[in-house]
């Protein structure tokens, strides 16, 4: 069974960074391409980033493009979020997701979410 | 990168077929088979119902069918039941390695 953790959420002040962490379980992570999709209060679903299984190929929303980097470590079963320069809007949930593939086509399976909340 | 387009709420009696669309561009649903579907229900996390287009995970009910026509993609919901009222997001890969997804459509069981 896929089992996707998040960590990493909580609470920061707008221009300050934070660091999401996803732990994968459950399937051949480095098989695998992965994503970031937040929903801020009251929104809808945000695709944020993507990233190919062996991060040759990496893609980001324009609304974070320049603040957000995604990475991982296949060795660890993990994927990452930095998010610099956070701003008010960008407090979500935010949520990890496997794709079907190794490239970053569609988004098969979620995490539960964590939490990231931008407020002075 | 411009969000799909999906209209805000459909409602249905239990029984009937109510049918949510989903227009996007040449640059995302119209250049490739890969639009999916998503079930969201309150607190709960996105639940995939149907993938590349018109394909349905197993143990998703039969009477969720996706189609696709042009630069506009459509599930359907048969049969309807009380518990398929949730939220319901439609999804594209769009070109330059992004995924673009819909505004969500509220489903409500009259």
């Amino acid at each position: 069974e896929v089992q996707l953790v998040e960590s990493g959420g909580g609470l920061v002040q707008p221009g300050r960074s934070l660091r999401l962490s996803c732990a994968a379980s459950g399937f051949t992570f480095d098989d695998y391409a992965m994503h970031w999709v937040r929903q801020a209060p009251g929104k809808g679903l945000e695709w944020v980033s993507g990233i190919s299984w062996n991060s040759g190929r990496k893609g980001y929303a324009d609304s974070v493009k320049g603040r957000f980097t995604i990475s991982r470590d296949n060795a660890k079963n993990s994927l990452y979020l930095q998010m610099n320069s956070l701003r008010a809007e960008d407090t979500a949930l935010y949520y990890c997701a496997k794709d079907d593939s190794g490239g970053i086509t569609m988004i098969l399976d979620w995490g539960q979410g964590t939490l990231v909340t931008v407020s002075s | 990168q411009s969000a799909l387009t999906q209209p805000a709420s459909v409602s249905g009696s239990p029984g009937q077929s109510i049918t949510i669309s989903c227009t996007g561009t040449s640059n995302d649903v119209g250049s490739f088979n890969l639009v999916t579907w998503y079930q969201r229900h309150p607190g709960k996390a996105p639940k995939l119902v149907i993938y590349e287009d018109n394909k349905r995970p197993s143990g998703v009910s039969h009477r969720f069918s996706g189609s696709k026509s042009g630069n506009t993609a459509s599930l359907t919901i048969s049969g309807l039941q009380a518990e398929d009222e949730a939220d319901y997001y439609c999804c594209s890969y769009a070109r330059s390695y992004t995924v673009v997804f819909g505004g969500g459509t509220k489903v409500t069981v009259l």
